[in-house]
């Protein structure tokens, strides 16, 4: 099994492009979430799905679009980009039932 | 809302020494509680788990009691190794609700 993979690994962008970071898993898990890591802040939820059709914003949604037409990809569309989207995002997945969560790799953003 | 509380860090031990990393939560309802580690440049893995009241997550010698009185879910380790250097999360997450909450993490440096 792949788990979860994370596409692309790094992306430089310039301010107020737009790009999609892509996450895709093989588990067939229901939940779906996108995190962004930054120095001494921990994870910050950005949106979630908990299944095909289904999300929701999360902490820091701001900037950020997301859809889920399929059980296996959860993309996250960053639509105008800012300085202040520089950071490491992560895509986890996972299903019901309290088994914690499966990580990607991650995408390191930088935004010039 | 939920939310997760760490010891902060960072955390500077020698080989063989005793760990301990403090977290504490405020949720509503029974959520399940989680350790996760990630490596320099990874994503964040799963190290262990406990899904209700007195359960005691263990795994590669780290281990984790669900205390409900206290709201707590401190990780413990009686011998720490170099190998064992890493970023420390501790997170919750409401079973049905398909996100998690995680604290701001806890560096821990193993010196030989």
């Amino acid at each position: 099994n792949a788990g979860v993979t994370q596409t692309p690994k790094f992306q430089v962008l310039k301010t107020g492009q737009s790009m999609t970071l892509q996450c895709a898993q093989d588990m067939n898990h229901e939940y779906m979430s996108w995190y962004r890591q930054d120095p001494g802040m921990g994870l910050r939820l950005i949106h979630y799905s908990v299944g095909a059709g289904i999300t929701d914003q999360g902490e820091v949604p701001n900037g950020y679009n997301v859809s889920r037409s399929t059980t296996e990809d959860f993309p996250l569309r960053l639509l105008s980009a800012a300085p202040s989207q520089t950071s490491v995002y992560f895509c986890a997945s996972g299903s019901e039932g309290g088994r914690g969560y499966t990580f990607g790799s991650g995408t390191r953003l930088t935004v010039v | 809302g939920d939310s997760v509380t760490q010891m902060e860090g960072p955390v500077t031990l020698s080989e063989e020494a005793f760990l301990t990393i403090n977290c504490t939560y405020t949720a509503t309802g029974y959520p399940s509680l989680f350790w996760y580690v990630q490596y320099p440049g990874e994503g964040l893995q799963l190290l262990l788990k406990a899904t209700k009241a007195d359960d005691k997550g263990s795994n590669k010698g780290f281990e984790a009691t669900y205390r409900k009185e206290t709201t707590s879910f401190h990780l413990e380790k009686g011998s720490v190794q170099v190998s064992d250097s890493a970023v420390y999360f501790c997170a919750l997450s409401d079973n049905n609700a398909g996100k998690s909450t995680f604290g701001d993490g806890t560096t821990l440096t193993v010196k030989p």
